[in-house]
């Protein structure tokens, strides 16, 4: 069965220190990649996503992603992450080809970054 | 201002009792999309629909429904014989079933008694 892995379920930063999430599916097709944030107390919104082409995407906020189809992952990262980057962080797949038309979230990051 | 509202934020049942959680979205989405958030296990599908008349299972649709009369609206049934129906649910939209964003409501969280 397709799948989404965020093997990080917690993580704490001070401010300014570097972020990286990683995220890992099990697919052989063709996908969208997406990251998601939940900041406390509001709506689950885009954070970035990834279609084709340029590998490397940018997002709002200072976020970027790097896809690496060989590893089938698509971690997120920021250089220099700020006490407001606190929230839930979710990767999620739309596996292109296989019918499903479903998107597959992973089960999640919590980062807690510390003033 | 576009976006998708659900209704109530927070709701409570008896066990044993059916409930229907409202989604509606004026964003002319073709898509919806409803799921269940419980903590550590991310966001799990439990009902999809690409156009109006039409919805399909997700991976938990056992002791939910849908329907799918208007374009706008794809609201959402807890039935009785959801083990487990204490959740947050959240409802989602997007242009198409591919190469599309979803946009997400609030949520609702529903508590059974």
């Amino acid at each position: 069965a397709q799948s989404v892995s965020q093997h990080n379920h917690h993580v704490i930063l001070s401010e300014a220190a570097s972020l990286e999430l990683g995220c890992n599916y099990s697919y052989g097709g063709t996908v969208n990649l997406f990251w998601y944030v939940q900041y406390p107390g509001q709506h689950l919104q885009l954070l970035l996503k990834y279609f084709s082409g340029d590998p490397l995407v940018k997002g709002i906020k200072g976020f970027e992603a790097e896809f690496i189809k060989s590893k089938f992952s698509f971690n997120l990262r920021k250089p220099s992450v700020q006490w407001s980057d606190t929230a839930e962080y979710f990767c999620a797949v739309n596996p292109v080809t296989s019918g499903t038309y479903k998107y597959i979230f992973g089960t999640g990051t919590r980062l807690k970054v510390l003033a | 201002d576009g976006g998708i509202t659900q209704s109530p934020k927070y709701l409570f049942r008896k066990e044993g009792q059916n409930v229907t959680l409202s989604c509606e979205q004026n964003l002319n989405h073709d898509a919806m999309y409803w799921y269940r958030q419980d903590p550590g296990q991310g966001l799990r599908l439990i009902y999809y629909s690409q156009i109006v008349n039409d919805f399909q299972k997700g991976d938990i649709a056992e002791g939910y429904s849908v329907s799918r009369e208007k374009k706008e609206s794809f609201p959402l049934t807890v039935t009785s014989a959801q083990k487990n129906p204490t959740a947050f649910y959240l409802c989602a939209s997007s242009e198409g079933l591919l190469y599309n964003e979803q946009f997400f409501g609030p949520g609702t969280r529903l508590t059974v008694l």
